[in-house]
């Protein structure tokens, strides 16, 4: 596509419940990053999707989120029994290369979790 | 630890100011150096990339200092249009790879 695509743009969920966000990325972008912002808050590293390699999950900020990358392009962040600081805005990112060209961005889901 | 740290601001400047935004980063194997906006709600864009020996785009200049780990944007004849948040965005390296780490943004706000 000509633009990375997130899906949804907005969700509400009820506390405890699991979601499931998109991004599809440019077409040919082999990275794919997923961040988080928090209201008034910068973006927090999420997890790091390279090619065919092991992603970097190390911004991950508890084993309730997992995030999958199937066949190198579309990625889903899976946020299971969501807490009410999981409110937040979910971007995604993809880049042609590693970071050093910069990314471009989704214009992400906005979570909240009542 | 912060790995990147901008002055929030907000920066309050009339049209035509010419106004500075200053960033450092912790990690000195950092790679790549940009520049971010992002307005109100919506997904960060990229400014501009930060080179070594400085780099111009417009009213727009970035500079990078290696030595003191240190990043800078300097705006010029500033219009009403350029009202954003301005993120400083470093590489980082750790086992697993690279990601860019973002810093939490200078706010500027231009006025007639």
């Amino acid at each position: 596509g000509a633009g990375v695509s997130q899906s949804p743009s907005n969700k509400v969920t009820e506390k405890g419940k699991d979601v499931e966000l998109r991004c599809d990325p440019i077409s040919g972008h082999t990275a794919l990053y997923w961040y988080r912002q928090s209201l008034g808050q910068g973006l927090e590293f999420l997890i790091y999707f390279q090619g065919n390699s092991a992603p970097d999950k190390s911004g991950l900020p508890s084993d309730r989120f997992s995030a999958e990358r199937t066949g190198g392009s579309v990625s889903t962040l899976t946020i299971q029994r969501t807490q009410q600081e999981d409110s937040a805005v979910y971007l995604c990112a993809s880049s042609s290369r590693q970071s050093s060209y910069g990314y471009t961005f989704g214009s992400g889901t906005r979570l909240t979790v009542v | 630890r912060k790995e990147v740290e901008q002055d929030p601001g907000p920066f309050n400047v009339p049209e035509g100011a010419t106004v500075a935004f200053n960033c450092t980063y912790s990690n000195s194997a950092s790679q790549s150096f940009f520049w971010y906006r992002q307005d109100c709600r919506k997904e960060p864009k990229l400014l501009m990339s930060v080179y070594s020996s400085g780099n111009e785009d417009g009213r727009f200049t970035a500079q990078l200092n290696r030595a003191s780990q240190y990043i800078s944007l300097l705006i010029r004849d500033s219009k009403l249009s350029d009202s954003a948040t301005y993120l400083c965005v470093v590489n980082f390296w750790n086992q697993a790879g690279t990601a860019l780490i973002f810093g939490k943004g200078t706010t500027l706000s231009v006025s007639s």
